[in-house]
């Protein structure tokens, strides 16, 4: 039931542009974006739900294929403070009583 | 600041002993959850509770247990611990216990078992 992310892994130049995916096995209700610093706070960034409405910043964007059951988030112009690891966390659509994150994207910004 | 406050922070025990974590949810927010990272691991749910009631249960093993309270701040108590319950224990809120609702994450409590 764990949504799969991909890639594990990423590194960018400042102002570049990345893509990190999030899929799932499961028809889903939600899924939900966080990115985390090291040792510190998972941070919200977006909820994508079933039907098409998104709640989050409005500097992070993000899609959500209901047919597929993934979702992408796209991060372009990427800045040095966009690192971290980034966590989607996915809620089935039947019975959804968690969140069940996925293992993680690292992504490294340099300059 | 996310205003899920956590505390202690840092948790320093020895195996066999019992700690408890707390968490004081954002103002609003009736809705707790508790997840544990190990190193370089995602976040695994625990349990939720919502207004003082459990509403869902996660990965918690037995020897863990949780409550709400009437001011809804919650305690995750964890008893007999073993070298691998080493890890963050993060509590987050949201306002309702839907998930169209952010969850908003604590600092955490980082608790080592030596």
């Amino acid at each position: 039931q764990q949504p799969v992310q991909s890639p594990q892994a990423v590194i960018l130049r400042e102002g570049e542009d990345a893509v990190i995916n999030c899929s799932s096995s499961k028809a889903l209700y939600s899924v939900h974006w966080y990115r985390q610093k090291h040792g510190e706070a998972p941070v919200f960034l977006m909820i994508l739900l079933k039907g098409g409405e998104q709640k989050g910043h409005d500097k992070i964007s993000a899609s959500f294929n209901e047919k597929k059951q993934q979702s992408s988030l796209y991060l372009t112009a990427s800045q040095l403070s966009y690192s971290g690891t980034y966590f989607c966390g996915t809620a089935i659509l039947q019975g959804a009583q968690k969140l069940v994150f996925g293992q993680g994207t690292r992504l490294t910004i340099n300059p | 600041d996310s205003g899920v406050t956590q505390t202690p922070k840092h948790l320093i025990t020895a195996t066999g002993q019992r700690v408890t974590l707390r968490c004081s949810p954002r103002s609003g927010d009736l809705s707790v959850y508790w997840y544990q990272q190990s190193l370089d691991q995602g976040l695994q749910f625990l349990i939720q509770y919502y207004n003082g009631e459990e509403r869902a249960k996660g990965n918690i093993l037995e020897r863990f247990s949780a409550q709400q309270f009437p001011d809804l701040h919650s305690e995750l108590n964890l008893s007999s611990l073993e070298l691998g319950d080493s890890a963050l224990y993060f509590c987050a809120s949201s306002v309702a216990p839907t998930y169209d609702q952010p969850q908003h994450f604590g600092d955490g409590t980082r608790l080592s078992i030596l």
